[in-house]
């Protein structure tokens, strides 16, 4: 069974950077599927953040392009986020996902971490 | 890249049938056939319910399907039960090779 965990602090300061690991457990980081963020800011919908595949290729939401990167380590079996130049705007429970397909649906997923920006 | 189109809202009694909607553009559901649906409870991780339009992982009941005509992507829950209640979401694959969500949905069984 396919699981994946979030780890990182919960608290970030406004104008830093916020960090996030995802361990993959049950399969190898290094298959055929690319790696996601998706993030749900409180009371809102969800976004995707951006995905990467164990070659390093990403691809990342326009909006948030300048402020992310998304990468892998394949020695630990587990992804990375950071998000840098945060704001309060940033707020919200990040999720790891599996995107399978072209790669266009997530199957699975992580419980999600709460990350608050906040002096 | 602008987020898919839902309704706010939606409900529907037990034992009842209840189409959501999902309205992109030619740059993405229009495009491709990589529509998906998410069932989110509060506090729980996003469940995939339907895939590349109408697939239906396995364990998912076959109350639930999807479907698609030009730029709107539908998904259908029939014989409506009380664990439906959830916010659900769509989502397509695009023409920059990025993944774009919809709004959500709120779904209330009566």
């Amino acid at each position: 069974q396919v699981q994946l965990q979030e780890s990182g602090p919960g608290l970030v300061k406004p104008s830093g950077t916020l960090s996030l690991t995802c361990a993959v457990s049950g399969d190898s980081i290094s298959s055929l599927k690319w790696w996601s963020w998706v993030r749900q800011p409180p009371g809102r919908g969800l976004e995707w953040i951006g995905f990467v595949f164990h070659t390093g290729s990403t691809s990342y939401n326009p909006s948030l392009k300048i402020r992310v990167t998304i990468s892998v380590d394949k020695s630990k079996n587990q992804f990375s986020l950071e998000l840098t130049s945060v704001t309060a705007a940033d707020t919200a429970v990040y999720y790891c996902a599996r995107a399978d397909g072209d790669p266009d649906h997530f199957d699975y997923w992580g419980q999600g971490t709460l990350v608050t920006v906040s002096s | 890249q602008s987020a898919l189109t839902q309704p706010a809202s939606g409900s529907g009694s037990p034992g009842q049938s209840i189409t959501i909607s999902c309205t992109g553009t030619s740059s993405d559901v229009g495009t491709y056939n990589y529509v998906s649906w998410y069932q989110k409870h509060p506090d729980k991780a996003p469940k995939v319910m339907i895939y590349e339009v109408s697939n239906r992982p396995s364990g998912v009941p076959d109350r639930f399907s999807g479907s698609k005509s030009g730029n709107t992507a539908s998904l259908t829950i029939s014989g409506l039960q009380a664990e439906d209640e959830a916010d659900y979401y769509c989502s397509s694959y695009t023409t920059s090779s990025t993944v774009v969500f919809g709004g959500g949905t709120k779904l209330t069984v009566l």
